[in-house]
């Protein structure tokens, strides 16, 4: 199975501060990495698939990059709706991975 | 609009079995895979079986294989979600979640639409 590593697993920032969050494979995964939002007691949501492309309706100050193993998420200025944890998600084989989550939390 | 509901959860004992439901609306269910995903108590997610639009592929998670099974009824809009042997370990948050591909065989793309989760807890 493909192991996804996330880093940090917290993060604590303030309104406007560019936050980057990184995801590693244990092997190679070409582009197929998805990337997903979960505010607390709700289900997740897509920000990002194919590693950097930007799902519809997700505002532009997400965006991921990244091939291979390594992998990047970065919201360029934190809004406060974006306090939440973070998942990165191999896309490339069965079985499909989660990584272990980033919290962003308020400084 | 286009959702995803969960149903079926509820308070289970051990070694017992449950069967959960996704019914979905605003989309041609036919059309797509469709995952269950869980996330246990203060854990995170773990991905645990997708069937594909037509039924014809089904994939587990080594921790389910064998005890869950995924199906679909697609003149209902509706999936399944078949849990026996049921263990501590199961006990989360289930979600079904539409993958984002259309009439696809394969999963590159995530998964785009979420179900709201259905409980099921596993406790003698």
């Amino acid at each position: 199975d493909i192991q996804m590593t996330q880093s940090p697993s917290s993060v604590s920032a303030s309104v406007g501060d560019k936050v980057t969050i990184s995801c590693r494979a244990s092997q190679g995964i070409s582009s197929w990495l998805a990337w997903y939002q979960q505010r607390p007691g709700k289900a997740p949501v897509l920000l990002i698939y194919g590693a950097s492309s930007l799902q519809s309706g997700v505002p532009s100050r997400f965006s991921g990059s990244g091939s291979g193993t390594v992998f990047t998420l970065t919201i360029s200025s934190l809004q406060p709706e974006d306090f939440a944890t973070y998942y990165c998600q191999q896309t490339n084989s069965f079985p499909l991975t989660f990584g272990g989550g980033t919290k962003v939390e308020i400084k | 609009q286009v959702q995803l509901v969960a149903s079926g959860g509820g308070v289970v004992q051990p070694g017992r079995s449950l069967r959960l439901s996704c019914v979905a609306s605003g989309f041609t269910f036919s059309r797509y895979g469709i995952h269950w995903v869980r996330q246990a108590p203060g854990k995170g997610l773990e991905w645990v079986a997708v069937i594909s639009y037509d039924g014809s592929d089904k994939y587990y998670a080594d921790s389910v294989k064998g005890r869950f099974t995924v199906a679909r009824d697609n003149s209902k809009n509706t999936l399944y979600l078949q849990m026996n042997s049921l263990g501590a370990e199961d006990t989360a948050v289930y979600y079904c979640a539409r993958d984002r591909a259309v009439i696809s065989h394969f999963y590159y793309y995530g998964m785009d639409v979420w179900g709201q989760g259905t409980t099921v807890t596993v406790s003698s």
